[in-house]
């Protein structure tokens, strides 16, 4: 069966403190691998895509990066308004849908 | 502004009263799609349309109905509601399916 899975649930970090989230995925042909930042009660906001392993994307404090069996958001020195939930997703050959992780639930504290 | 609108933001209704959700986009995108959001299950596929007047089901697809009559609007009809579709309600646009979704603000909708 097709999964991503996201670990950890919630992380909770100082302001400056780095750290990075994890997405593995088992899925068969995997076509794109997607971040998405949700904050509470709001749809999700699309961060970046990867489409092979080795590829990676940065945005502000954010960086996303590509294996053949995980990705990795690696946060630079947050800042509390990185506080959010952050999803994964994956795509997958011949599938009209992308296939959610759980998400991790950040916290940055000031 | 490129955007996915739904409508409405809130809805609180009844067991068994028709309602319907809309959701509209401005970007021309030929894929739309549904998705409700449970906590510790995230988000899951109701339907979703490749174009007009095609669509098809997604993962959870029991107790809703969709329509594709234009290509910028895909509502979601729930004939029957029942408590066990109160959830966090997500449409989103594509320019095909394995590509990234814009989504919408959300409906939360309860039934009691």
């Amino acid at each position: 069966e097709d999964q991503v899975t996201q670990s950890p649930e919630a992380l909770r970090l100082q302001e400056g403190e780095s750290s990075s989230l994890n997405c593995s995925y088992t899925v068969s042909g995997l076509r794109g691998l997607f971040w998405y930042r949700q904050d509470p009660g709001k749809g999700p906001e699309f961060l970046f895509t990867l489409y092979s392993a080795g590829e990676e994307k940065e945005k502000e404090r954010l960086k996303a990066t590509l294996t053949k069996k995980e990705s990795f958001l690696h946060i630079t020195a947050p800042k509390p308004e990185d506080s959010a939930t952050y999803l994964c997703a994956g795509t997958i050959q011949g599938a009209q849908k992308l296939v959610f992780g759980q998400g991790t639930r950040l916290t940055i504290n000031p | 502004e490129a955007q996915v609108t739904q409508n409405p933001r809130y809805l609180i209704t009844v067991t068994g009263k028709k309602l319907t959700v809309t959701c509209s986009q401005n970007m021309n995108h030929e894929y739309m799609s549904w998705y409700r959001q449970d906590p510790g299950l995230g988000l899951r596929q109701i339907y979703y349309s490749m174009n007009v007047e095609v669509t098809d089901k997604g993962d959870v697809p029991e107790g809703y109905k969709v329509s594709r009559k234009e290509k910028r609007n895909f509502p979601l009809i729930l004939e029957s509601p029942s408590p066990n579709q109160t959830s966090l309600y997500f449409c989103a646009s594509s320019l095909w399916g394995s590509y990234g979704y814009t989504f919408g603000s959300g409906t939360r909708l309860t039934v009691v």
